[in-house]
């Protein structure tokens, strides 16, 4: 497709539980985010990938969760022995180079822990 | 306080109306200005992208970037209930790659 996929696109998981959330980028493009957006606030940086480097792991909010993009392209995020905190949307974006591109996001998986 | 502030409304306005909206933020380094519609479910959709200082017209949107006072705009002209989204706006450092979003405000056009 031309633009940022994201699967599953909704997920239920129980407290303790680890997902993992996968992203396909726009083909071509170099540099691949992830952000978390709770409800009714903007998204907030997570991480940042160069090709298959992780540049930025800055907003990850705890050592629950890893993220990779082993062949730099497709990335997954995963949180492990999930919290009920962790209940979001995780939205990924892409750009085509590495400064200052414009980002454009996939539709993100709704994570919900019970 | 969050580097970039932004009212969340709602905000409901007729059908043809031109409707303002707009964000502040203190981080002085911020270089990069984006405007993002996101609709219920939706991913953001870029709406418009400025570098420094200035305006910037597509079509019945314009962006407005002052960083004297640390403030920036956009206005939709002629405005449609399809514009009935919430609008994030989303800024960056020279060099940096994160954006920094806003809160978002909810827009309801109304016919």
């Amino acid at each position: 497709g031309a633009g940022v996929s994201q699967s599953p696109r909704y997920k239920v998981a129980k407290r303790g539980q680890d997902v993992a959330l996968r992203c396909d980028p726009i083909s071509g493009h170099v540099s691949l985010f992830w952000y978390q957006q709770a409800l009714g606030q903007g998204p907030e940086f997570l991480t940042y990938f160069q090709n298959e480097a992780q540049l930025d792991k800055s907003g990850l909010p705890s050592d629950r969760f890893f993220a990779e993009r082993p062949e730099g392209s497709v990335s997954t995020l995963k949180i492990q022995r999930t919290q009920q905190e962790d209940s979001a949307v995780y939205l990924c974006a892409s750009s085509p180079g590495t400064a200052n591109q414009p980002q454009h996001f996939g539709d993100g998986t709704r994570l919900s822990i019970l | 306080q969050k580097e970039v502030e932004q009212d969340p409304g709602p905000l409901s306005v007729p059908e043809g109306a031109i409707v303002s909206l707009n964000c502040t933020y203190s981080n002085s380094a911020f270089q990069y200005f984006m405007w993002y519609r996101q609709y219920s479910r939706k991913g953001p959709e870029l709406l418009m992208y400025t570098y420094s200082s200035g305006n910037k017209e597509d079509g019945r949107f314009t962006a407005q970037v002052d960083k004297s006072s640390k403030y920036i705009s956009l206005f939709i002209r002629d405005s449609q209930p399809s514009d009935s989204a919430t609008y994030l706006c989303a800024m960056s450092e020279q060099g940096a790659q994160k954006l920094v979003f806003g809160q978002g405000t909810r827009l309801t056009i109304n016919p």
